[in-house]
């Protein structure tokens, strides 16, 4: 049969505007933090990741926040632009030494309108 | 920049065949991983794999699949008897510190089971 994938959120915004994208985590011991970009039949890129140690980091038109109190992580794109159209997923790390793995939320599809 | 290289990009198989995705990670990596995406929903881990042998997997990762690096280079994932529900993109990551550090995506193998 048919299978019907899940249906993602989606965020719509002007191109130049700012977006903010949110993901709730389920792991109060995860330390680690990392949004990822997939554009579509590609595969999941880095685009930046925070420490558990921090509540906030920049890159270039990008910032993650992290809320550990709520595990609530969120990524804001500053003036945005066509490129930036994709689905966005945060991922958490579990485990220790030699075992670990990336656990992926739901993602959200990013459109810019022009 | 190096990649993560993957090979095929796409196969189509009929279910209860053997099949072999094979990956290339970027050379200084020594932690691999593979992931897969069924159409229209999040990434899932499979596997870890480090110094030559398996550090976690998921219950996606049963008996019908296996994992080795035969030659210092190539990164397979093999799906002894595939099913239909095994359709899905599937991604090898790899990175060199291993936890607390992103991984980095291969472009993916598109599974079609038919």
């Amino acid at each position: 049969g048919e299978s019907v994938g899940l249906h993602l959120p989606t965020l719509s915004v002007q191109e130049g505007d700012n977006s903010i994208i949110n993901c709730a985590y389920s792991n109060s011991a995860s330390d680690y933090f990392i949004w990822y970009k997939q554009e579509s039949g590609k595969g999941p890129q880095f685009i930046i990741d925070i420490r558990s140690n921090m509540d906030k980091r920049q890159g270039q038109r990008v910032t993650v926040l992290l809320n550990k109190t709520v595990k609530h992580l969120s990524l804001q794109i500053a003036a945005t632009q066509p490129g930036d159209s994709a689905v966005y997923f945060c991922a958490e790390n579990f485990g220790i030494q030699g075992a670990q793995k990336l656990v992926f939320g739901q993602g959200t599809r990013l459109t810019i309108n022009p | 920049e190096p990649e993560v290289t993957q090979t095929p990009s796409h196969q189509v198989t009929q279910m209860g065949q053997e099949v072999i995705l094979r990956c290339v990670p970027i050379s200084n990596h020594l932690y691999f991983y593979w992931y897969r995406q069924i159409l229209g929903q999040k990434v899932e881990f499979l596997v870890s794999f480090y110094n030559n042998e398996i550090s976690e997997k998921s219950e996606i990762f049963d008996d019908q699949f296996s994992v080795e690096r035969p030659d210092g280079s190539n990164f397979t994932l093999k799906i002894r008897s595939t099913k239909l529900e095994d359709s899905a993109m599937y991604f090898c990551a790899g990175n060199r510190q291993g936890p607390r550090e992103t991984q980095y995506f291969g472009p993916g193998t598109r599974l079609l089971v038919l």
